[in-house]
C-alpha cells in the first residue's frame, strides 16, 4: 500500500537542460497536484490534473513548464531550459477526490 | 490578501511542555477545510490534522489538537507534551470547497525547535 511516490528524490541540472519529475499517486487516487516550495517558503500550487486532463493550471508559469498525467504511468512535471530560479523542492500530492491529500517526499531540483 | 497567515517564523518550546502555533485564514467561502502539515529536516510533508468549517468540535489527533475559532478565523495547532522529534517546520493550509478551486493554500510556516 505504497503512498505517493516521487522520483528522483534529488535532481541536478545545468542551466538550459530539461528536468523531468515523476509522480505516481496512491493506489486508487485519480487526482494529482503539483506544488513548488522555494527555500524558506511555503508550498505554492502549480497544477491539478486528473487522468489525461489538466483541470487547473493557474499556478503554472506560462513558459517552459508543462505537466501531464497519462492514462498509463506516472504524472510528469517537465521544466524546459531550466534556470537558477527553478531550483526548489517540487511536491506532488494525490487525492481520491474527498478532500484529503497525501504528499510525496518531493524532488529537490538544483540548477547549477 | 494572504489566504493563510502564520505570524511566527520560529518558536521554541521546552521538552514535555505544550506549544501553540498560530494560523489565521481569510476566505468568503462558507465551506472550507483547514490542514496542518509537519515538514521535518528530511523534507517530506506529513499530514497532522484536519478541521472542517462545519465541524462542531475541535479536531484532535493524539498529541495534536486544533483550536478552531471560526469567528476569529483562526485555526491554531496545539502540540502537547512536546518531544525532541517535534522539531520541524509546521505549515497551515486551507482548501475552499465551494469556489471550485481544488488546491491547498499554504502559509509560510513556523519553525518549531524543542529544547531538551
Amino acid at each position: 500500500n505504497a503512498g505517493v511516490m516521487q522520483n528522483p528524490r534529488h535532481l541536478v541540472r545545468r542551466r538550459g537542460q530539461e528536468a523531468r519529475l515523476r509522480c505516481s499517486p496512491m493506489k486508487g487516487h485519480s487526482h494529482v497536484y503539483w506544488y513548488r516550495q522555494l527555500p524558506e517558503e511555503g508550498l505554492k500550487f502549480m497544477v491539478y490534473l486528473q487522468k489525461e486532463n489538466i483541470i487547473d493550471e493557474s499556478g503554472m508559469p506560462k513558459e517552459r513548464f508543462s505537466a501531464e498525467f497519462p492514462k498509463e504511468g506516472p504524472s510528469i512535471l517537465r521544466i524546459q531550459q531550466v534556470v537558477r530560479g527553478d531550483s526548489a523542492a517540487y511536491f506532488c500530492a494525490s487525492s481520491g477526490g474527498a478532500g484529503s491529500y497525501t504528499f510525496g517526499s518531493g524532488t529537490r531540483l538544483t540548477v547549477v | 490578501a494572504q489566504k493563510i497567515t502564520q505570524t511566527q517564523p520560529g518558536m521554541f518550546v521546552q521538552e514535555k511542555e505544550a506549544v501553540t502555533l498560530d494560523c489565521t485564514y481569510d476566505t468568503s467561502d462558507p465551506s472550507y477545510g483547514l490542514f496542518w502539515y509537519k515538514q521535518p529536516s528530511s523534507g517530506e510533508m506529513i499530514f497532522l490534522i484536519y478541521q472542517g468549517s462545519y465541524d462542531q468540535q475541535n479536531a484532535t489527533e493524539g498529541r495534536y489538537s486544533l483550536n478552531f475559532q471560526k469567528a476569529r478565523k483562526s485555526a491554531n495547532l496545539v502540540i502537547s507534551a512536546s518531544q525532541l522529534g517535534d522539531s520541524a517546520m509546521y505549515f497551515c493550509a486551507m482548501r475552499e470547497f465551494q469556489t471550485g478551486a481544488n488546491n491547498l493554500f499554504f502559509g509560510t510556516g513556523t519553525r518549531l525547535t524543542v529544547i531538551p
